[in-house]
């Protein structure tokens, strides 16, 4: 069973916009990742963010992570066409042996 | 580095052939996975190995076998395809280094339709 939900399912906005995606995780982790699929291609890992961090920045990929609400975001502030793609949260499950990946939420920047 | 890398890219099969998906790894990652991508389904484990001649069940594991033989290669295999099997198929790997803190690296993909 996935072990992370994303929502949306789908979310389309215009370039400039801000783009949010949630995520929401069944079990305790140690970590929580985002990875990034473009169409017809596998998926490229964008920044993980620790249990014990809150928030992670890097460019313009904003995380947040609220484990009690077993919980997490993903911004990506000023968006641009190219950041059209599905994204996916995933966690460590099974002795940190694979990670479980939900359903992606895809994203569309229009120009 | 190549990278992770997947042979074929597409494929047709029949109901009832067989076939083999390769998976390549120039990064000399200890783990590798077999995932299976189908529209709202997300990303799905079939098999995956910790390391050299070791193989585990995933989540969907059932019509698979999966071969390690060399620490660079792992293979898919598909004895009697069934239409059920049309998907999309990714290799990742990762390192065992850092523990929790490594990431997965994935292949492109291999399209596999089955008539």
């Amino acid at each position: 069973s996935q072990q992370g939900e994303e929502d949306p399912q789908a979310l389309s906005i215009q370039e400039g916009e801000n783009a949010t995606m949630n995520c929401s995780y069944k079990t305790s982790i140690n970590n929580l990742q985002w990875y990034r699929q473009n169409s017809g291609r596998g998926l490229v890992h964008l920044i993980l963010i620790r249990s014990n961090e809150r928030e992670k920045h890097s460019g313009r990929l904003r995380v947040t992570l609220d484990t009690s609400k077993k919980s997490s975001s993903l911004l990506i502030t000023a968006s641009r066409a190219a950041d059209t793609a599905s994204y996916f949260c995933a966690t460590w499950g099974g002795s940190f042996q694979k990670l479980v990946f939900g359903t992606g939420t895809r994203l569309l920047v229009s120009p | 580095n190549a990278g992770v890398t997947q042979t074929p890219k597409f494929r047709v099969l029949k109901t009832g052939q067989s076939m083999t998906l390769l998976c390549a790894q120039d990064m000399n990652h200890e783990y590798m996975y077999w995932y299976r991508q189908d529209p709202g389904m997300g990303l799905r484990l079939i098999h995956y190995s910790v390391g050299e001649g070791t193989t585990a069940k995933g989540e969907v594991p059932d019509g698979y076998n999966v071969s390690r033989l060399k620490k660079q290669n792992f293979l898919l295999g598909l004895e009697s395809a069934a239409p059920s099997q049309t998907s999309v198929y990714f290799c990742a790997s990762r390192h065992n280094l850092a523990g929790d803190q490594e990431t997965q690296y994935f292949g492109p993909g291999t399209r596999l339709l089955v008539l």
